[in-house]
């Protein structure tokens, strides 16, 4: 089962890109990464998931190391209302099932 | 249909009392998720419904705890002889059918919980 490291806390300045990183040494060679966030007080809003290419959606890019044991969320001009908490995770192997396993995150503050 | 659908919101209850959430998923999405989620941690696995099958249980979810999703659709959690510990965010989270590979999986939506404060 795989599991994640992610610094616990971030800043960004307003407009510029946020680099969240997080270390998936473990994760098994088929198993996607996802990214979620949480505003406070809110349920965690999925933003994007990849295997091995890097991807990019309207809310961010993933970019996968090329041996899978890390990668780093990109948002690329980042605004105050992305201040959350942000959760990288793969799925844990629970029986027959994977289930997502959140850790604590990295909480986001950007500022002005 | 536009989310996944928590209710109540928000509950306040006396220890030792009752209580039941209910949680509405995205229609057809064939799995559900309970998570619980205390402050300043990320959320915790409860427990897993493919269809009505509960299939995985976290050791979280103690003897008071009890999770049903009767027809496959809608799930209830309820939590008997409520205790101060349990205050927590409770979290339902659905997803659609898997894809055919086996690690090709889909992403979970989340509704926006129901706050329970045991007093």
């Amino acid at each position: 089962d795989a599991k994640t490291t992610q610094p616990p806390s971030m800043d960004c300045a307003e407009g510029r890109a946020a680099n969240l990183p997080c270390n998936h040494s473990t994760i098994s060679g088929n198993e996607y990464v996802y990214w979620y966030r949480q505003i406070h007080s809110q349920g965690p809003q999925y933003i994007i998931h990849g295997l091995k290419n890097n991807e990019t959606n309207e809310m961010a890019s993933l970019i996968i190391t090329e041996d899978r044991k890390s990668s780093t969320l990109i948002l690329p001009h980042a605004t105050l209302r992305d201040t959350a908490v942000y959760y990288c995770i793969v799925r844990t192997r629970s029986g027959g099932s994977y289930i997502p396993t959140f850790g604590r995150g990295t909480s986001l503050i950007v500022h002005p | 249909d536009t989310g996944v659908s928590q209710d109540p919101r928000h509950k306040i209850t006396k220890r030792g009392q009752n209580v039941t959430f209910r949680c509405d998923p995205i229609s057809e999405h064939n799995r559900l998720y309970w998570y619980r989620q205390t402050l300043g941690q990320g959320p915790e696995f409860l427990t897993y419904f493919q269809n009505e099958a509960q299939l995985e249980k976290s050791r979280l979810l103690s003897d008071r705890f009890s999770a049903e999703r009767p027809k496959g659709s809608f799930s209830t959690l309820e939590i008997q002889r409520t205790e101060q510990g349990d205050s927590a965010m409770y979290l339902c989270a659905s997803s659609p059918p898997r894809m055919g590979v086996i690690m090709a999986d889909t992403e979970a939506f989340f509704g926006q919980g129901t706050r329970l404060t045991v007093v």
